[in-house]
């Protein structure tokens, strides 16, 4: 099973600011598949990027990802009020899915 | 629009049994695969358990696996998870979500979620 860990767990940051979010695997995850996911309190997760790098639909552009094989990275450009949540990353190359613990990104 | 609405949800004594439903609309079910994913209170996500387009493959997490089994109508457009031998670690809201193939990779969208409580 491949294990994602995410870092930092809580990351305090203003409106303005840019957030870095990372996502180490345990191993390769193969040809970059994995997924970015943000969750609200109350709600469902929705997906930001998949492909490690591919915006989904309706995902603004201040959104992005990179990274390949064991290390990847999450980037919102500029934080939105809207953009406070926890996010997620998540591994497709390999069954079990798994899920990294999550990144917090907190109003400072 | 796509649209998952699971139901089934509730509370079950340790040992029991409970089926959970997913009414998938709004895209043809037929050709997509399907994950169960939950979430514990205040915790984080666990995948649980995908199917493929027609049912022909199936994974687990291996804290489900031997007790949980995932299973699809195309027909009624319906994803089902027969949880039996519940422990109380099994106590979250479970999500179904959707897949951008025929196998199971990333999940856009997901349900709501019906929230299971496993607890005497």
């Amino acid at each position: 099973e491949i294990v994602l860990t995410q870092s930092p767990g809580t990351l305090s940051l203003s409106p303005g600011e840019r957030a870095t979010l990372s996502c180490r695997a345990s191993q390769s995850v193969g040809s970059s598949f994995l997924a970015w996911y943000q969750q609200k309190p109350g709600q469902a997760p929705r997906l930001l990027i998949y492909g490690a790098s591919s915006r989904a639909t309706g995902i603004p552009d201040r959104f992005s990802g990179s990274g390949s094989g064991t290390d990847f990275t999450l980037t919102i450009s500029r934080l939105e009020p809207e953009d406070f949540a926890v996010y997620y990353c998540q591994q497709y190359g390999s069954s079990p899915r798994t899920f990294g613990g999550g990144t917090k990104v907190e109003i400072k | 629009e796509v649209q998952l609405v699971e139901s089934g949800g509730g509370v079950v004594r340790p040992g029991g049994s409970l089926r959970l439903s997913c009414a998938a609309s709004g895209f043809t079910f037929a050709d997509y695969g399907m994950s169960w994913v939950r979430q514990a209170p205040g915790k984080g996500l666990e995948w649980v358990s995908g199917i493929n387009w027609d049912g022909g493959s199936t994974h687990y997490a291996d804290s489900v696996k031997g007790r949980f089994t995932i299973s699809r109508d195309n027909a009624k457009n319906s994803l089902y998870l027969q949880m039996n031998s519940v422990r109380a670690e099994d106590t979250a809201l479970y999500h179904c979500a959707k897949s951008s193939s025929g196998h199971y990779n990333w999940f856009d969208p997901w349900g709501q979620g019906t929230l299971v409580t496993v607890s005497s």
